[in-house]
């Protein structure tokens, strides 16, 4: 069966990077894109962007330019996220998603927690 | 950006009930819609694709209905593990939006 099992929580202060990843099984892993969904306390759910495995080309929006990274090693079927310059805003559960028109499977989410 | 506004936000109902969930586009979106249950320290699962389509394996007291700007999730019959939040999500132009979120609660 799919599954999207993602990285457990994470605790940073400000100013440092952190690395989420998203390990795929169950599927071709080339075969679909990888959404990134963000979900800060007490808000909705964001779209962050989206990889695709084919061109590895990431496609990010316009909130998350800049700082945040996404990268795929498809050796292992894992995409990743990777968020530099930690800000307390950057606190929230961040989530993997398989893309089908739209999202299907999805990681259990990664909380990460940004605080001196 | 297209905006999706989901309603209720919040819902108190009982085992057994017949609820429905709304969602408004800013702008038409054909069919291209999704819903999504999510409790809490679990992965979102999507219930509904293209407004009305059933996600396999998902009970079919869950429906979807709707095209262009309006679209509904009804659970025909409330059971204990439905007491979760659910949120709409547009799929026709990037970026993709979801709606706010409507809590279910047991009343």
């Amino acid at each position: 069966q799919v599954q999207l099992v993602q990285s457990g929580s994470e605790l940073r202060k400000p100013g440092a990077s952190v690395k989420v990843s998203c390990k795929a099984s169950g599927y071709t892993f080339t075969r679909y894109a990888i959404n990134w969904v963000r979900q800060a306390p007490g808000q909705g759910l964001e779209w962050m962007g989206w990889i695709d495995p084919n061109t590895v080309n990431p496609t990010y929006a316009q909130d998350f330019t800049g700082r945040f990274v996404f990268s795929l090693d498809t050796s292992v079927s894992t995409a990743y996220l990777e968020i530099s310059g930690l800000k307390p805003e950057d606190s929230a559960i961040y989530y993997c998603a398989r893309e089908a028109a739209p999202m299907d499977y999805w990681g259990q989410g990664t909380l990460v927690t940004v605080s001196s | 950006d297209i905006q999706m506004t989901q309603s209720p936000s919040s819902l108190s109902a009982s085992v057994g009930d017949r609820v429905t969930i709304t969602c408004r586009a800013s702008q038409g979106i054909r069919n291209e819609l999704g819903w999504y249950q999510r409790e809490p320290g679990k992965a979102p699962k999507r219930l509904i694709y293209a407004a009305s389509s059933l996600q396999s394996g998902v009970p079919s007291r869950f429906s979807g209905s709707g095209s262009g700007t309006e679209f509904t999730l009804t659970i025909s019959s409330l059971q204990p593990e439905d007491f979760a939040t659910y949120y709409c999500l547009q799929y026709n132009s990037l970026p993709p939006t979801f709606g706010q979120g409507t809590k279910l609660q047991i009343k």
